[in-house]
């Protein structure tokens, strides 16, 4: 079946660590996206992808890292400098031809707590 | 610059009564508007979408939800609640930026026996 995985479901920070949240997807989308939620907040953008090598910041950036070398995968780093990590993350990725209105796919998330 | 507006970030309901979540939104060039459903602690499932096509739209589950561009509004409606509708709704908007959205707030619908 296709579809987006992410892993790990829930994953622990301990402070001043980097940790690595993956984002796997089988469906031959191009453009990939992560999005942070928090309670009565919505989904804010990370980081987006629309080809392989390439990703734009998204409007809560700072603290964050991605890297997209492959077209099924597009990990985010939380850094250190993210002084707020506690957060559900879900990933995202959708097909480039239909344009604008092109419909986004969501993995199941990872919960992200920090110790 | 675009915007979502989701009017009540809690609405309770009887099972069989109508489902009304609102939703408005801003935007300087037509809108694509979607409408997400999230469980707990898994990830959105999309319920339906406009694309200018229709200003009716329906979706998964009994679900749809008119386009109307004089009120700017995307509200979500389904004429009989059920137990497993419990959750929480998402309004995004798209169109200016390739394959971005902004999500409003969301809405958490409770349905009582």
């Amino acid at each position: 079946d296709g579809g987006i995985t992410q892993s790990p479901k829930y994953l622990f920070r301990k402070e001043g660590q980097n940790v690595t949240l993956s984002c796997e997807q089988n469906l031959n989308h191009d453009a990939m996206y992560w999005y942070r939620q928090d309670p009565g907040q919505g989904l804010r953008l990370i980081y987006y992808s629309q080809i392989v090598n390439d990703f734009q910041k998204g409007d809560i950036a700072e603290g964050y890292s991605v890297s997209r070398e492959k077209k099924e995968s597009f990990p985010l780093t939380v850094t250190s400098a993210q002084k707020n990590p506690t957060a559900f993350y879900l990933c995202a990725s959708s097909l480039p031809g239909q344009g604008f209105q092109e419909t986004q796919y969501f993995g199941p998330g990872t919960r992200l707590l920090v110790l | 610059a675009q915007s979502v507006t989701q009017l009540g970030s809690h609405v309770s309901v009887s099972e069989g009564a109508l489902v009304l979540l609102r939703c408005n939104y801003s935007s300087s060039v037509p809108p694509y508007l979607f409408w997400y459903v999230q469980y707990p602690n898994q990830g959105l499932q999309l319920l339906l979408k406009y694309t200018s096509a229709a200003t009716l739209v329906k979706g998964i589950n009994g679900f749809e939800a008119e386009f109307k561009k004089s009120e700017t509004s995307f509200h979500l409606t389904k004429p009989s609640a059920h137990m497993s509708d419990a959750a929480e709704y998402f309004c995004a908007v798209g169109g200016t930026s390739y394959g971005k959205l902004t999500f409003g707030q969301g809405t958490i619908l409770t349905v009582h026996p």
